[in-house]
C-alpha cells in the first residue's frame, strides 16, 4: 500500500481564493511526522509546515495550514489567499517515528496553478 | 544559516560513464538524503547517511552508491550511467534524521545522460 497518497494531479485556484490540497497517509505507527513541501518550477523543495501526530491543534504556519484528521489519516493543506507565486508542485510527506533512519515517504504531488 | 548546498548544478554525461555528486548539509545537521526525481517515477529514496554510516536505503541498484565523511558532507556515485539515470538529484538535510526534524533540501543536481 501507498504510504501517501495525493489524488489530485492538478488544481487551479483563483487568486486571492482559498484552495485544500489533499493527502491521505497510512501507517501503524503511533508517532510520526506529515510535511507538505512546495516545488517551483525551479526544482528547489520548499519546507511548508509540519504536524506531530501527538500535536492536538492543527499546525500552520502564515497562509498555510494543516488540516489533521488522525481517525481519517489525513492531512491536507489549505493556502489561504493564495498567490501567482504559490503556483507549483505541492509534495505531502511522512515520516514514522524512532531513530532508526526512517525514511521520508512522499506523494505524487499535486500540480497548483493560480489563475489571475 | 547557509543552506543545503549541491554541486554541480547541472551536469552531462554519456552513457557508461560514473557520475559524482555532492551534497554540503546546513551546518550541525548529522542526516543526509539522497533522492531521485524523474517526471515518470515521482520523488524515490535512494539512501540515508547519518554520522557517516549509511542508516537505510531505497530500492535501487548497486550502481547507485554514496558516502558521507565525517564533517557530514555527503557524496553519491553513480557508476555505467543509463539513460534512465537523467533525473533531478535532490539532497536532504536534518539533525538527527528523526521526527519531529524536518528536512531541508538542497537546489539539487540536475543530471542529463546521453
Amino acid at each position: 500500500a501507498q504510504k501517501i497518497t495525493q489524488t489530485q494531479p492538478g488544481m487551479f485556484v483563483q487568486e486571492k481564493e482559498a484552495v485544500t490540497l489533499d493527502c491521505t497517509y497510512d501507517t501503524s505507527d503511533q508517532s510520526y511526522g506529515l510535511f507538505w513541501y512546495k516545488q517551483p518550477s525551479s526544482g528547489e523543495m520548499i519546507f511548508l509546515i509540519y504536524q506531530g501526530s501527538y500535536d492536538e491543534q492543527n499546525a500552520t504556519e502564515g497562509r498555510y495550514s494543516l488540516n489533521f484528521q488522525k481517525a481519517r489519516k489525513s492531512a491536507n493543506l489549505v493556502i489561504s489567499a493564495s498567490q501567482l507565486g504559490d503556483s507549483a508542485m505541492y509534495f505531502c510527506a511522512m515520516r514514522e517515528g524512532g531513530y532508526t533512519g526512517n525514511q521520508f515517504y512522499f506523494g505524487t504531488g499535486t500540480s497548483l496553478t493560480v489563475i489571475p | 544559516k547557509a543552506g543545503v548546498t549541491q554541486t554541480p548544478r547541472y551536469l552531462i554525461k554519456t552513457r557508461g560513464q560514473q557520475v559524482t555528486l555532492s551534497c554540503s548539509p546546513i551546518s550541525g545537521h548529522r542526516s543526509v538524503s539522497w533522492y531521485q526525481q524523474t517526471p515518470g517515477q515521482g520523488l524515490q529514496f535512494l539512501f540515508e547517511y547519518f554520522s557517516e554510516t549509511q542508516r537505510n536505503k531505497g530500492n535501487f541498484p548497486g550502481r547507485f552508491s554514496g558516502r558521507q565523511f565525517s564533517n557530514s558532507r555527503s557524496e553519491m556515485n553513480v557508476s555505467t550511467l543509463e539513460l534512465g539515470d537523467s533525473a533531478l538529484y535532490l539532497c536532504a538535510s536534518s539533525p538527527r534524521g528523526a521526527i519531529p526534524d524536518t528536512q531541508y533540501f538542497g537546489p539539487g543536481t540536475r543530471l542529463t545522460v546521453l
